[in-house]
């Protein structure tokens, strides 16, 4: 069964520290990965997406890696901002489809001052 | 920008009216989606569309239609309101109905209460 599995849950990271969250899925055939943004109360606003040849991608702090091999991808945000804190959401298509989107459930990332 | 409107952000209907949730996309965009997003179940597709009158159920189409008469409009249908499907709605869209590799843009989202 295709799934994708995010970890943390949740996150409490002080001002101006580094986090790494995680997500590994089972989607196959693999098409790309995406990372999005949802800020409390709103709609998700994309940040990256990965095919199958890239391995990492960049977007101001936040950086992603995949590794289509291990099916495994990071999503690595330098020095987190109280502006950071939402839900980072993980989601895998399968090749070929159209409307088959697996999404993660998330991990809610909190920064404190 | 692209900009995905969901017409009502907060509606409150009680149990058994009818609901029209609608959405509208400012890019030309083929694909069109209504996602529901419950605490600890993440988004769920309800229907999806990837041309004008066509639409295909997602993975929760029960108690949901749709409507796509214009390309830029697709409208989410509740026949009869029930209290679980108290939610948050949200409407997507992207470019090129056949591919899978394009940026999905979401909408704000509309907070549903049914009571």
């Amino acid at each position: 069964k295709n799934q994708v599995e995010q970890s943390p849950q949740s996150l409490i990271i002080l001002e101006g520290k580094n986090c790494t969250l995680q997500c590994n899925y089972t989607v196959s055939p693999f098409s790309n990965l995406r990372w999005y943004k949802q800020d409390t109360g709103r709609g998700p606003v994309s940040l990256t997406i990965m095919t199958f040849s890239e391995n990492t991608k960049s977007n101001g702090r936040y950086t992603a890696t995949l590794d289509a091999d291990t099916k495994q991808s990071s999503l690595h945000i330098t020095a987190s901002q109280l502006s950071d804190s939402a839900s980072y959401i993980c989601v895998v298509s399968e090749r070929g489809s159209q409307g088959n989107l697996i999404f993660g459930k998330g991990t809610k990332l909190s920064v404190k001052p | 920008d692209v900009k995905v409107t969901q017409s009502s952000r907060y509606l409150v209907k009680r149990t058994g009216e009818k609901v029209f949730l609608e959405c509208v996309q400012d890019m030309d965009h083929e694909n069109m989606f209504w996602y529901r997003q419950d605490p600890g179940l993440g988004l769920r597709l309800i229907y999806f569309s990837y041309d004008v009158k066509m639409k295909e159920k997602g993975d929760i189409p029960e108690g949901y239609s749709v409507s796509r008469e214009k390309k830029e409009r697709f409208s989410l249908i509740l026949e009869s309101a029930s209290t679980n499907q108290t939610s948050m709605y949200l409407c997507a869209s992207s470019l090129n109905g056949r591919s899978s590799g394009n940026t999905i843009y979401f909408g704000e989202g509309s907070w549903l209460t049914v009571v």
